[in-house]
């Protein structure tokens, strides 16, 4: 089965201030991968999702972008984030049944 | 346009009574999937159930079940016999040709069980 590891698990970063967030794939080869954000009292919006290596589809017009630069590896960036940024991030994976979600990266932008 | 509704934003009941948590779906696909997630205090994404679209029949774990209608286009979840431990926020979300394959999630409801 996948694991799915996320790290940072928890970021307070200044306005304005670089992003990166990685998110590594276990137990599966050449999946798709997602990233979601759940801003505070929200659901879960789908940003990005990578179908492979290099492949990044955009759902949401943002201050985001993301990376696949390996097969399980999967990067969401700023250049300079905004306080709207802030919010919870998960990463994502299709498994057997269902989707297995990373414990994600609580973002707080100051 | 595929869509997922949880009209309920926060339920609170008392430890052993019955909750239902209601989930309406849209989508013009005849084959999707639908899902239930929970979400604990800790944040992770708890996989609860996958049902398609051509299984109608309603499942039975546990506490849990599920009651999949596709005359009303609903999909809720009922909770028997609700515990403390239940707690948490739950997802609805949907998954189809539509969607690319992407889930799309419910704005989720919250359950707060009292002892």
């Amino acid at each position: 089965s996948q694991t799915i590891h996320q790290w940072p698990a928890t970021l307070v970063q200044p306005v304005g201030s670089p992003l990166s967030l990685e998110c590594t794939v276990e137990g599966t080869s050449n999946p798709n991968l997602y990233w979601y954000r759940q801003a505070a009292g929200r659901g879960l919006q789908l940003l990005f999702y990578s179908v492979g290596i290099g492949q990044i589809s955009s759902e949401v017009p943002q201050n985001l972008s993301a990376s696949r630069p390996q097969d399980r590896q999967f990067i969401l960036s700023s250049k300079k984030l905004l306080l709207s940024d802030s919010g919870f991030y998960l990463c994502a994976c299709p498994s057997a049944g269902g989707y297995t979600f990373g414990s994600g990266t609580r973002l707080t932008v100051v | 346009a595929q869509k997922v509704t949880q009209a309920q934003t926060e339920i609170s009941v008392v430890e052993k009574e019955d909750v239902t948590l209601d989930c309406v779906y849209e989508t013009r696909d005849t084959t999707y999937y639908l899902f239930w997630y929970k979400q604990p205090p800790s944040g992770e994404l708890v996989f609860l159930i996958r049902r398609n679209s051509f299984d109608e029949q309603n499942e039975i774990s546990g506490r849990y079940s599920w009651n999949f209608q596709k005359s009303t286009s609903s999909f809720n979840f009922t909770i028997t016999a609700s515990q403390v431990v239940d707690s948490a926020v739950y997802f609805c979300a949907l998954s189809a040709r539509g969607s690319q394959g992407n889930l799309i999630f419910g704005k989720g409801t919250k359950l707060s069980v009292k002892p």
